[in-house]
């Protein structure tokens, strides 16, 4: 059974440009979560998607958005690139909403923003 | 709201030897705990977790892990270190009270094994 897949695999934009990240579900999950490992800031949630909609976000400003689309696989996109942006992003599927199930990950998309 | 702190964002250990990743959780409600290694630029795969069944866990490549409730702790162990253990480890927590599932995780354990 295949994992977690995301593309592409690096990224890298200048300032102000916007990035596309794309993730396929393992078959069979229909939620599919972001999480973003900055250096020197850990792994923090993103947004959380399950069923086609937006369920939950973390703590981030508007310009980081996404959408579920009706095969369960995701696309997170970022605007008006910022330095700091510069990170890993991170999927992971789920089988369904709830607190004991295991989010599967995926190997991340490396972003660079220079 | 739920949180999770690791001691020690570097551990090393010698090949052989026991390894212990302290993770220690606060949560208003019963949790649900996660390990997860990291290989260099790799994702990360599950280790082993603890949804209310038995307190102590075991996990793959001989890892394992014990819930307590008294010490809100759930460190992760293997008895005999390798070298291919060497890795990043995470502990997480399952915050979802109110349907807003997601992993909190804490900062991170660098394990390193000498030879």
């Amino acid at each position: 059974e295949a994992g977690v897949t995301q593309s592409p695999t690096h990224l890298i934009k200048t300032r102000g440009q916007q990035a596309t990240l794309r993730c396929s579900p393992i078959s069979g999950h229909t939620s599919v979560y972001w999480y973003q490992q900055a250096l020197g800031l850990g792994l923090q949630f993103l947004l959380w998607y399950d069923e086609g909609e937006e369920r939950n976000r973390g703590n981030f400003p508007p310009r980081f958005s996404g959408r579920q689309f009706p095969n369960y696989s995701s696309e997170l996109n970022v605007n008006a690139l910022e330095l700091e942006d510069s990170a890993l992003y991170l999927c992971a599927s789920s089988s369904s909403r709830g607190r004991r199930d295991t989010q599967y990950f995926g190997p991340g998309t490396r972003l660079t923003v220079l | 709201a739920q949180s999770v702190t690791q001691l020690g964002s570097h551990v090393s250990v010698s090949e052989g030897a026991l390894v212990l990743l302290r993770c220690n959780y606060s949560s208003s409600v019963p949790p649900y705990l996660f390990w997860y290694v990291q290989y260099p630029n790799q994702g990360l795969q599950l280790l082993l977790k603890y949804t209310s069944a038995a307190t102590l866990v075991k996990g793959i490549n001989g890892f394992e892990a014990e819930f307590k409730k008294s010490e809100t702790s759930f460190h992760l162990t293997k008895p005999s270190a390798h070298m291919s253990d060497a890795a990043e480890y995470f502990c997480a927590v399952s915050d979802g009270w109110d349907s807003s599932y997601k992993l909190i995780f804490g900062s991170g354990t660098r394990l390193l094994v000498r030879p």
